[in-house]
């Protein structure tokens, strides 16, 4: 089954400790990009990547990074969280040459 | 000015009625033009792309109107199962670039007995 898969799907942490969510996608995609969702202002896109070892930062990036090593994989990592980043996230991948985006079914982030 | 918008709603209407959103743009250089749905606490799926001739899936027809830069999502007989987010997404040139998706913050829609 084709699918984007992140993990955790849930987590709590606290201001300062590294977190690392999980994106992998099994569709051969070349496109992968990581999108915060809060209230009221919709999805923002934080990072992308085209392919592997290319990445570029989206709308809001700070805080953030994100590695392409491989290109099923594009984990994104909070190096010193802090409760400003409290969101929900979601991972997407698509075709190069397509508009079409699948996401990931979402990590609900808490950040105390 | 936003670059896309839409109005949040909620739209609360019966089974059976019809409904519309629209969503404006402000980019007159996009190309693509999707509607996506969002449960509650899901990800957003495709529902459908926009076609410059308008385009119908359903009891879904989704129309564009570049003069305007709007495009609009029309549900007939609206059902319980409807009830959802609809996200309203342009990309500024079409495929075959990494264009970004922009997405508008979505319109509520609650379909009620």
């Amino acid at each position: 089954e084709a699918q984007v898969t992140q993990n955790p799907r849930y987590l709590i942490t606290v201001t300062g400790k590294k977190l690392t969510v999980t994106c992998s996608q099994n569709m051969n995609h070349e496109y992968m990009s990581w999108y915060r969702q809060d209230p009221g202002l919709g999805l923002r896109q934080i990072y992308y990547s085209m392919n592997v070892e290319v990445t570029d930062k989206g709308d809001v990036p700070e805080g953030y990074k994100v590695s392409r090593k491989e290109k099923r994989n594009f984990p994104l990592i909070l190096e010193s969280p802090s409760p400003n980043q409290t969101s929900l996230y979601f991972c997407a991948s698509r075709m190069l040459a397509k508009n079409i985006q699948y996401f990931g079914a979402g990590t609900r982030l808490s950040v105390l | 000015r936003k670059e896309v918008e839409q109005d949040p709603g909620p739209f609360n209407v019966p089974e059976g009625a019809t409904v519309a959103f629209n969503c404006t743009y402000s980019n007159s250089a996009s190309q693509s033009f999707f509607w996506y749905r969002q449960d509650c606490r899901k990800e957003p799926k495709l529902l459908m792309s926009v076609y410059s001739s308008g385009n119908e899936d359903g009891r879904f027809t989704a129309q564009l109107n570049r003069a305007s830069q709007y495009i609009s999502l029309l549900i007939r007989d609206s059902k319980l199962s409807d009830s959802a987010t609809y996200l309203c997404v342009v990309t500024p040139r079409d495929t075959g670039t990494a264009s970004k998706l922009t997405f508008g913050t979505g319109t509520r829609l609650q379909v009620t007995l």
